[in-house]
């Protein structure tokens, strides 16, 4: 079955840097997309960016460009987010998600989410 | 960016109750809207996808309508799994945007 597995939780401080991991199994990793998106404490959703795992191009929110860094390793079907600079307000849950293969821009199978708390 | 309204923001409601959520889009996105429901501590789930379509394993109680600008998910008689919070999406163009969420509680 389609799985999409996050790494822990994390705990950084300020001006650091956090890489969360969403490992895909159960399906083949290079023919779906890959999104991310965040969830501030109590917030709503927020659309960060996708990865296409086949050749590794991305495309990003303009409010993300210089703050996130999304890789994949096809080798172990895994996508990276790393998040720079971290700051207070960079505290949220981060979700991995699927793009639906029938129907583009649709998120069918999403990771647990990774908590990343900013704190110094 | 296109921005995505919904009402309410909060609803109470009880078990049989017919609900409505709507959606609006700041611009038209045709029928490129899909509608998520969300559990405290959980990812968000797929419900509807291109405004009207049920996702695989969804409740026939959920409907999705809607073309353009205005969007409405319907769940036509509510039961305890259902009291959770609803997102909508645009997918039409990037970014991807999502409404504020809608509530639903006792």
């Amino acid at each position: 079955q389609v799985q999409l597995v996050q790494s822990g939780a994390e705990v950084k401080k300020p001006g650091a840097s956090v890489k969360v991991s969403c490992k895909a199994s159960g399906y083949t990793f290079s023919a779906y997309y890959i999104h991310w998106v965040r969830q501030a404490p109590g917030q709503g959703l927020e659309w960060m960016g996708i990865l296409n795992p086949t050749d590794g191009s991305t495309t990003f929110a303009q409010k993300f460009h210089g703050k996130i860094t999304v890789t994949r390793d096809t080798s172990t079907s895994t996508v990276y987010m790393e998040l720079s600079s971290l700051v207070s307000d960079d505290t949220a849950v981060f979700y991995c998600a699927r793009e639906s293969g029938s129907y583009r821009g649709i998120f069918d199978y999403w990771g647990q989410g990774t908590l990343v708390t900013v704190s110094s | 960016d296109i921005q995505m309204t919904q009402s309410p923001s909060t609803l109470s409601a009880s078990v049989g109750d017919r609900v409505i959520i709507t959606c609006r889009a700041s611009q038209s996105i045709s029928h490129w809207l899909a509608w998520y429901q969300q559990n405290p501590g959980k990812a968000p789930k797929l419900l509807v996808y291109m405004a009207s379509n049920l996702e695989s394993g969804v409740p026939s109680r959920f409907s999705g309508s809607g073309s353009g600008t205005e969007f409405t998910l319907t769940i036509s008689s509510l039961q305890p799994d259902d009291f959770a919070t609803y997102y909508c999406q645009q997918y039409n163009t990037y970014p991807y945007t999502f409404g504020q969420g809608t509530k639903v509680d006792i």
